[in-house]
C-alpha cells in the first residue's frame, strides 16, 4: 500500500459522458500528479497539483481538467468521453520529488 | 521517436538468470527514476539517480546512471519469479531539471522469469 488512494477502481461508462475519478495523496505530501497509461501512448503524464495551485501541464486535452482541493486531495474530471479515452489513470504524490503512485481506476469507455 | 528508449520490450529468462534493461535519453538526465509495474497495478518506485556515475542498489537489483547522463541500466542478479513484471524507467528531462517531479516515462519492458 503506497498511501495514496484512487477511486473508483473500475469505471465503465458510455461515449459522450463526464466521469470523475478522485485521488487522496499521501499524508503531508502537497504535490499531485494525474498520468494517463494506455496501451498505445504508455505511461503520459497528464497534470500537476501543488498545494491547490496547478504547477505543471502535460498533454492534457481540454475535455479534461483537474483540481486540487483545501485538503489536498484531487478530482480529475474527463467530459465527452470517447473510445480512446479507455486507459488506466494514475494520481501520484510526493513530498520530495519521487512521485509515489496510486493503485490507478481503470476506465472503460463502450 | 520516444524520448526515452527502454531496450529490449521484453525479455524471457530462465530464473537465477542475470539480465539487464536499459534506458536511453535523447536528453540530458536530470533524474531517473526505476519503477516496476504488475500488470494492471500502481507503479512500485524502486530507486531515484541523479549524478552522473550514481550507482544504487536494492537488494538484487542494481541501477546505474552513466557519466554522461543520458543512459541508466537496471540489472537483475539471479532473478527469480518474484521479479517478473514490467519495469519503467522515468525521468527529469526538462532543461534544467526544473520539472518538480513530473516524468517522461519509457514504454517499459515486460520481465518473464520461468522458474
Amino acid at each position: 500500500d503506497s498511501g495514496v488512494t484512487q477511486t473508483p477502481k473500475h469505471l465503465i461508462t458510455a461515449t459522450g459522458q463526464r466521469v470523475t475519478l478522485r485521488c487522496s495523496p499521501r499524508s503531508g505530501d502537497l504535490s499531485v500528479y494525474w498520468y494517463q497509461q494506455s496501451l498505445d501512448q504508455g505511461l503520459q503524464f497528464l497534470i500537476q497539483y501543488y498545494n491547490g495551485e496547478e504547477r505543471a501541464k502535460g498533454n492534457i486535452l481540454e475535455r479534461f481538467s483537474a483540481q486540487q482541493f483545501p485538503d489536498l486531495h484531487s478530482e480529475l474530471n474527463l467530459s465527452s468521453l470517447e473510445l480512446g479515452d479507455s486507459a488506466l489513470y494514475f494520481c501520484a504524490s510526493s513530498k520530495q520529488g519521487i512521485p509515489v503512485f496510486g493503485p490507478g481506476t481503470r476506465l472503460t469507455v463502450l | 521517436s520516444q524520448e526515452l528508449e527502454q531496450s529490449p520490450q521484453s525479455l524471457i529468462v530462465q530464473e537465477g538468470k542475470n539480465l539487464t534493461i536499459n534506458c536511453t535519453s535523447s536528453k540530458t538526465l536530470y533524474g531517473l527514476y526505476w519503477y516496476k509495474q504488475k500488470y494492471g497495478e500502481g507503479l512500485i518506485f524502486l530507486m531515484m539517480l541523479q549524478k552522473g556515475g550514481e550507482e544504487k542498489s536494492h537488494e538484487k537489483i542494481t541501477a546505474k546512471l552513466d557519466e554522461k547522463k543520458q543512459q541508466s541500466s537496471l540489472h537483475i542478479t539471479a532473478s527469480q519469479p518474484s521479479h517478473a513484471g514490467i519495469y519503467l524507467c522515468g525521468a527529469d528531462i526538462s532543461a534544467g531539471g526544473t520539472s518538480y517531479g513530473k516524468l517522461t516515462f519509457g514504454q517499459g519492458t515486460i520481465l518473464t522469469v520461468h522458474p
